[in-house]
């Protein structure tokens, strides 16, 4: 079983919709979350930190389930500029490697 | 404030060669991490370099092997290409013990 799982897709989704991904983790020793959005051919970039209790940033809400051991990213209103690669990543503790998923592919339709 | 920097971009060996990525961590962070990222796979962890020496090794053989200089930048170092060390190398700073780290644009190596 990997690490760290997530749904490559694509999501193909019309502006303005809605759209969720989940992430799950095998490891219950995994301390740290984070979302990272990477564009075709260049670098991850941090999209946000996810915290016990859910954090929100605009459009963007992560979510952590530590009893079911997934994270999600809840992305509303959808902007074709979403349109990228959304990868999970979680560190173990007494780690100091960040473990990636595979990510998810978005593409929000005109 | 300049981000982390990589170079050169791209770069094209053949089998058999040994090669050498730089990486510049942005200002004020002390920690480097490398990463390898193959076609459509996410990045997976190299080794992370903190106080010049390898503080945390991935599950790579020890053709990769890496340098931290004082000033904190670093070098990847990979022996004996083979057509499968073709990818995307990225490199990863952060500051001290926090945990977020920032992407270089990375190296594109190509074997042949």
């Amino acid at each position: 079983r990997k690490e760290v799982e997530q749904d490559p897709g694509p999501f193909n989704v019309p502006e303005g919709a809605t759209v969720a991904f989940n992430c799950t983790y095998s490891n219950s020793a995994s301390q740290s979350f984070f979302w990272y959005r990477q564009d075709c051919r260049k670098e991850p970039k941090l999209l946000m930190s996810v915290y016990s209790s859910g954090n929100e940033d605009g459009r963007f809400t992560a979510q952590l389930n530590r009893a079911s051991q997934y994270i999600s990213l809840l992305i509303r209103d959808s902007k074709l500029s979403d349109s990228a690669t959304y990868l999970c990543v979680v560190k173990l503790a007494g780690t100091y490697k960040y473990i990636f998923g595979t990510g998810t592919r978005l593409k929000v339709l005109a | 404030d300049a981000g982390v920097t990589q170079s050169p971009t791209h770069l094209i060996k053949t089998r058999g060669q040994q090669v050498t990525l730089r990486c510049s961590p942005k200002s004020g962070h002390d920690t480097v991490s490398w990463y390898q990222q193959a076609l459509g796979q996410g990045p997976q962890f190299i080794f992370q370099y903190y106080e010049e020496e390898e503080r945390q090794r991935g599950n790579f053989p020890d053709r990769f092997s890496g340098h931290q200089f004082p000033n904190y930048s670093s070098e990847l170092n990979v022996n004996a290409l083979w057509l499968g060390d073709s990818a995307l190398y990225l490199c990863a700073s952060s500051p001290g013990a926090k945990n977020i780290q920032y992407f270089g644009a990375g190296t594109r190596l190509s074997v042949l």
